[in-house]
């Protein structure tokens, strides 16, 4: 099936730092979300973006839409203890209908206090 | 809490035996998706249900199936059960709307022993 190559695979941060992750592809995608996912429960929607080049925030986190419309980005700035976790980046395939997300192998995130 | 909700939450059964799997959507939502999420593949998408008719298929076996009732909550029906099915399995919904968001459930885990 087709592939989201998310990197990177886990991070080991200090509380306050920065922290980038993203996903790429050889295929297009037409909606890119980042999911957040703590033990033990569903991914919890962080950011939805649904056009080439678009940059969106939502508090401390950044996401982007490559202009290829092939790669992902998210950043997260001056992380904090409850921000540990697994991130995922999901994409929709162009042609593709609603809701049937391809998802990346996730991003294990460690923040150290 | 995403509004979605699953039951139940845990489930240990054996190899070769059958499980339903509920899930009541948000209110309002009427498409229901079912992902699987295991340690070797990730979240795949297993099938989408649209106000009770089949949209789409992903990578969901000839031993599993799917409905959506009238009052729109669905239920995941797999059978034949074996070692390789243990996995967290995901509810999601999304607004009727022209947008890909889904939310998720707290998920069910299947332990097959």
């Amino acid at each position: 099936g087709q592939q989201l190559n998310q990197s990177p695979q886990s991070m080991f941060i200090q509380e306050g730092e920065d922290v980038s992750m993203n996903c790429t592809s050889s295929s297009i995608f037409n909606t890119w979300l980042w999911y957040k996912q703590d033990p033990g429960e569903g991914p919890v929607l962080l950011i939805a973006l649904y056009k080439a080049g678009e940059l969106t925030s939502n508090g401390r986190l950044t996401a982007q839409f490559g202009i290829t419309r092939k790669d992902s980005f998210l950043n997260i700035s001056a992380s904090i203890p409850s921000d540990v976790g697994i991130y995922f980046c999901a994409g929709q395939l162009l042609g593709t209908s609603y809701g049937k997300l391809t998802f990346g192998q996730g991003t294990i995130l460690t923040v150290h206090p | 809490d995403s509004g979605v909700t699953q039951t139940p939450k845990h489930l240990i059964t054996a190899t070769g035996q059958r499980v339903t799997l509920r899930c009541s959507p948000r209110s309002g939502d009427l498409s229901v998706y079912w992902y699987q999420q295991s340690l070797d593949q990730g979240l795949q998408f297993l099938i989408q249900y649209y106000n009770g008719e089949e949209r789409a298929k992903g990578n969901i076996l000839e031993r599993f199936s799917a409905q959506q009732f009238p009052d729109l909550h669905s239920e995941l029906n797999l059978s034949s059960l074996e070692l390789g099915d243990s996995a967290l399995y995901f509810c999601a919904s999304r607004a009727d709307s022209h947008t890909g968001e889904l939310f998720f459930g707290e998920g069910s885990r299947l332990t097959v022993l």
